[in-house]
């Protein structure tokens, strides 16, 4: 069964400031989907990025942009310039196929002003 | 364009008393999971559907949970009886037909509480 393992419960940052966030997951899977989510305290779970496995090229999307390392079996989130809308817990999934998204614990991360 | 839509938000009953909760997937999305989530085990998935039917429900927790899709714009998940452990939020997701890379839409949850 695939795991996937977010190694930091809870980060805190200054408003402008990088920060990244860890993720690494366990399959014997070759083709695969790795996504961060992001859940604010209003409780919406929001996409934030997607990554195809098949795929060398780190995806990005505006300030967010993903490490992947395959052969490691990881998948950080960076975060450049931070807001303080950035501020809500972050999942990390993983998905094979058209099937269930496999869930991290989640790290919850504060900007602060 | 609607998102998924869950009903409703928050929902606060007995023990022993039937819950319903309801989800309507987006528009032309053929796939439909339901998602628990609590401090103790994050979030998992119960069950989804494709195109009406039940794929896999291994993660429904016992039988007093059960999940119908009639048709391609409504599901529900029902708790009967239910018990102060079945407390949580759950989600409903959707996501179109695809290879994979299709992200799930994820309705904004109700969060329910059993006294």
């Amino acid at each position: 069964a695939q795991t996937v393992t977010q190694s930091q419960p809870e980060m805190s940052v200054q408003e402008a400031e990088t920060v990244t966030l860890s993720c690494t997951y366990d399959t014997s899977e070759n083709n695969y989907y790795l996504f961060w989510y992001k859940q604010p305290p209003s409780r919406q779970m929001i996409l934030v990025i997607r990554q195809e496995a098949y795929k060398q090229q780190n995806a990005t999307e505006n300030r967010f942009s993903v490490n992947f390392q395959k052969a490691a079996k990881s998948f950080s989130l960076k975060i450049s310039d931070s807001q303080l809308g950035d501020t809500a817990m972050y999942f990390c999934a993983f998905k094979r196929g058209a099937q269930k998204l496999v869930f991290g614990q989640g790290t919850r991360l504060t900007i602060n002003p | 364009d609607a998102g998924v839509i869950q009903s409703p938000r928050h929902e606060v009953t007995e023990m022993g008393q039937e819950v319903t909760l309801r989800c309507k997937p987006i528009s032309g999305h053929d796939y439909l999971f339901w998602y628990r989530q609590t401090m103790m085990r994050g979030l998992e998935l119960l069950i989804y559907f494709n195109n009406n039917v039940p794929i896999d429900d291994s993660g429904m927790p016992e039988d007093r949970f059960s999940a119908k899709m009639p048709n391609a714009s409504f599901s529900t998940l029902k708790i009967q009886p239910s018990e102060p452990r079945d407390s949580a939020v759950y989600f409903c997701a959707s996501s179109r037909p695809g290879t994979g890379n299709q992200p799930q839409h994820f309705g904004d949850g109700t969060r329910l509480s059993i006294l």
